[in-house]
């Protein structure tokens, strides 16, 4: 019963290093999704995937990329880190689309 | 305008009241509602949602979708110190692939 699974839970960049967030689902959604939340600023969405090889950019996509080879796994990429990518980040996964989100327990990224 | 308004508060109440929490929206094609609520450090859990206007109950908590007005609210009875969290708001219109959501709600109840 594991759901939407994030790795890591926290991690620390230095400004112009790359990472990469993973986020797995074993709920056989076809689409997933990544947001950030700032303070009082609420969920912002990254990228979205309506499929495998299907993405397309969200509200705020610059500063990142994404891959969905398989269906279970959207992984999110940040180059060259800048401060402004400090947040929390979440993956959820939907079976619709619409309504009903699943989202994990979120990745704490600090770049110092 | 923003798509979905949401009351950031906090909203502070004592154990046992009941809470109303609300949005507003601007988009007439939005026809599906959600609460979502989410604990200190964690992810948002899905609370409710209902389709188009109307109410719906499960145990405690109560939706509300006013369309003519573009209203949305959601009813805590005989609230509970584990109820404090933040509550957001979502809406989304038919075949969209994506959810607009409010900015949250910080709720504490005070046993």
């Amino acid at each position: 019963n594991a759901g939407v699974t994030q790795t890591p839970k926290f991690r620390i960049l230095k400004i112009g290093q790359s990472m990469t967030l993973q986020c797995t689902q074993d709920m056989n959604h076809n689409y997933m999704y990544w947001y950030r939340q700032d303070p009082g600023m609420g969920l912002k969405l990254i990228y979205y995937s309506v499929g495998a090889g299907i993405t397309d950019k969200g509200e705020v996509p610059n500063g990142y990329n994404v891959s969905r080879s398989t269906t279970e796994d959207f992984p999110l990429r940040l180059e060259l880190a800048a401060p402004s990518q400090t947040s929390v980040y979440f993956c959820a996964s939907s079976e619709t689309g619409s309504y009903g989100y699943t989202f994990g327990s979120g990745t704490r990224l600090t770049v110092v | 305008q923003k798509e979905v308004e949401q009351d950031p508060g906090p909203l502070s109440v004592p154990e046992g009241a009941i809470v109303s929490l609300n949005c507003t929206y601007s988009n007439s094609a939005f026809q599906y509602f959600m609460w979502y609520r989410q604990y200190s450090r964690k992810g948002p859990e899905l609370l409710m949602y209902t389709y188009s206007s109307g109410n719906k109950e499960d145990g405690r908590f109560t939706a509300q979708v006013d369309k003519s007005s573009k209203y949305i609210s959601l009813f805590i009875r005989d609230s509970q110190p584990s109820d404090s969290a933040t509550y957001l708001c979502a809406t989304s219109g038919a075949g969209s692939y994506q959810l607009t959501f409010g900015k949250g709600t910080k709720l504490s109840v005070i046993p």
